[in-house]
């Protein structure tokens, strides 16, 4: 299996639910991010995961909150967002985080925030 | 400050012919370098990478350059098809998280 699982693809959500961004993979990678990607933007690095362990948070707003309750999974729990937050959240993983080979992205979950 | 640019956000080129898309850094401690591609609605797909140790990497249609006194990074695709029609992403890392492009969006004209 060398691919990063993201669900759901599509997500529409109001600026008072809760909900939760899933990212899986099996490759046995040790570091996973999260980045979101605005239209015709380049991917801005949210997270970053090491050895299960919050590494890097990039001044990320609190109404996003990253977990990882094992190696192979990441999670990504919304609430109170703004529509400005839609956006496309790709998942990432490498091998390590010193270790950029072998970078493999998600499909993305669309986020439409209403 | 963005440290990795690509200065043309689209690029028009004939079935068969070269398609160069170019990508320039500022960060010197960059080593390692990927040229994604990105289908709509889709996440990026990884196409070909290169360390700073070498000055070129092929693989099949595509070819990547790397000059570092330049810091200036280059995709060649060769020769193009449609099917390559997509924006493309240069990413440059100093070895622990990536640092993307702008982006440059390739129409490959049947």
């Amino acid at each position: 299996d060398t691919e990063v699982t993201q669900t759901p693809k599509h997500l529409v959500m109001g600026m008072t639910n809760k909900k939760s961004l899933k990212c899986e993979q099996h490759m046995g990678h040790r570091a996973m991010y999260w980045y979101k990607q605005k239209a015709k933007k380049p991917p801005e690095l949210m997270f970053v995961y090491s050895y299960e362990k919050l590494s890097i948070n990039e001044s990320v707003p609190s109404r996003f909150s990253p977990e990882c309750p094992n190696s192979s999974l990441l999670n990504l729990h919304l609430h109170a967002l703004q529509p400005e937050d839609s956006a496309l959240y790709l998942c990432a993983s490498s091998q390590d985080p010193g270790v950029v080979d072998g970078y493999t992205f998600g499909s993305g979950t669309r986020l439409t925030v209403v | 400050d963005q440290q990795v640019k690509q200065n043309s956000p689209s690029l028009s080129v004939q079935e068969g012919r070269i398609s160069i898309l170019n990508c320039d850094y500022t960060n010197s401690m960059f080593d390692y370098f990927l040229w994604y591609k990105k289908y709509p609605a889709e996440g990026p797909t990884f196409l070909i990478s290169i360390s700073s140790i070498k000055d070129k990497n092929e693989d099949g249609r595509f070819t990547v350059f790397l000059n570092k006194s330049a810091k200036h990074l280059s995709l060649h695709i060769v020769p193009s098809q449609p099917g390559d029609s997509a924006v493309y992403f240069c990413a440059a890392s100093p070895g622990n998280q990536f640092y993307f492009g702008t982006g440059t969006s390739l129409t490959v004209i049947p």
